[in-house]
This record gives C-alpha cells, structure tokens and sequence, in this order.
C-alpha cells in the first residue's frame, strides 16, 4: 500500500549547520507531498508542500523538491536556529485527501 | 473561530468503558479528518467525511470504533468497549475541501487503564 519512509532520528545539530531529513514515498499515483512539524506543546503545522515532480516547496528557511526519479522529497535548511527543533513528519497525499505520515523525525539544535 | 477545536484535551478511562471524542471544525470546512498518533509514531488515518457522510472509513481499525458527523460541522469520534492499546492522541483536521489544505486541532489525548 501507499507508505512515506523517513529518518529516523534524533538528529543532532550545533546551530547555524545544515540539516537534511530524508524521506521517500511510494510511487502510487501522483501523490502531493507535504512537511509538517510538531514544535513541543503544539499541534501538527503544515511547513511545505509540492504538488508535482520538480517542484520546490519551501518556507521559513526550509526547502524540498519533489524527485519523481528517486520517489524522494527530502527537507533541508542551509542553517538551523534553537527554535528549529521539533519533530518533521513527512506526508503523501492519498486517495481523498487523506495523508499517509512518516514516522517523525526529532531534531534537537543546541545552541 | 480561529481554527480546529477538540475535546476534552486529556481523557483517561478504564479498560472496557466507552469514550466519546469531540472535532470542531474550521466554519464552512465540509471535509473532516480523524488520525490516530501513537506514542513515537506518525498520525494514522481513521476516517474521512465530506458533508455528513463518511467518504472513507477504511482506516477505522474494527467495529468498536464510530464517527458521526450528522450536521456536517461537528464530529464525535465514539469507541466503545475501550482496550488499553488504544491509549494515543486523537487528531482531527478539517479543510475547505477535498484539494485543500488540512487544518489540524490540537488533539485529544487519551489513555486506557
């Protein structure tokens, strides 16, 4: 069936490094492909999303392009802040609308 | 209102008595979604409606769960005979349509003793 595979973490970072989370998805379809965070407390945020091959999404400093080639959409920041850490989920879209999640990925930045 | 609103935010029960979570929707959102989180894991679809209808129901996991949403606003996710594995966060979300972006609430977490 339809699945999104992710890192696992935690990941653990120094501020101001560079983050990849990696993330690839079954090739169902044509599927939307979103990041969505957790930050501690608070509910899931919809971060980026792509909804078709080469797109870029990106937002707060974040990016991921959507790889039909690879079947990947991994999250990137050129420079991660204290206030960064969270858990990232990766999501498809799929059939109505529902989103099949990753399992999470929880990144820890010190400053 | 501003966005998804769910409650009770916290629930504990006992193992065998039923539960009855509540979903307000974002006004004028005519698709819910309920996902199920699981400690260290992603959230699991449960069940999708348009309208008053349930389009989709196929992630309900057996009998014992129920959703409603009988005017097509609010929504109440209902479990009965409750098990101790069903002790995670209940999420829902709702969004303009079936092509936009889902809203999440903040979640209902209940645990079985």
């Amino acid at each position: 069936g339809d699945s999104v595979t992710q890192m696992e973490g935690p990941v653990t970072l120094s501020e101001e490094a560079f983050l990849t989370i990696n993330c690839t998805y079954t090739a169902t379809g044509y599927p939307s492909l979103f990041w969505y965070v957790q930050y501690p407390g608070e509910g899931l945020q919809l971060l980026l999303k792509a909804t078709k091959a080469d797109d870029k999404g990106s937002n707060k400093g974040f990016e991921a392009t959507y790889r039909k080639e690879t079947t990947s959409f991994h999250l990137e920041k050129g420079s991660v802040q204290v206030s960064d850490s969270a858990v990232y989920f990766c999501a498809r879209g799929g059939a109505t609308n529902k989103l099949i999640f990753g399992t999470g990925t929880l990144l820890a930045v010190q400053p | 209102g501003a966005g998804v609103s769910q409650t009770p935010s916290n629930k504990v029960t006992e193992k065998g008595k039923y539960v009855e979570l509540r979903c307000d929707p974002i006004s004028g959102h005519t698709a819910l979604y309920w996902y199920r989180q699981s400690l260290g894991q992603g959230p699991e679809f449960l069940i999708y409606f348009q309208g008053t209808g349930a389009a989709d129901d196929s992630g309900l996991p057996n009998d014992r769960f129920f959703a409603v949403r009988p005017e097509g606003s609010v929504s109440t996710l209902k479990i009965q005979r409750t098990e101790r594995g069903d002790s995670a966060v209940y999420l829902c979300a709702s969004s303009l349509d079936t092509t936009s972006r889902q809203f999440f609430g903040p979640g209902t977490r209940l645990t079985v003793l």
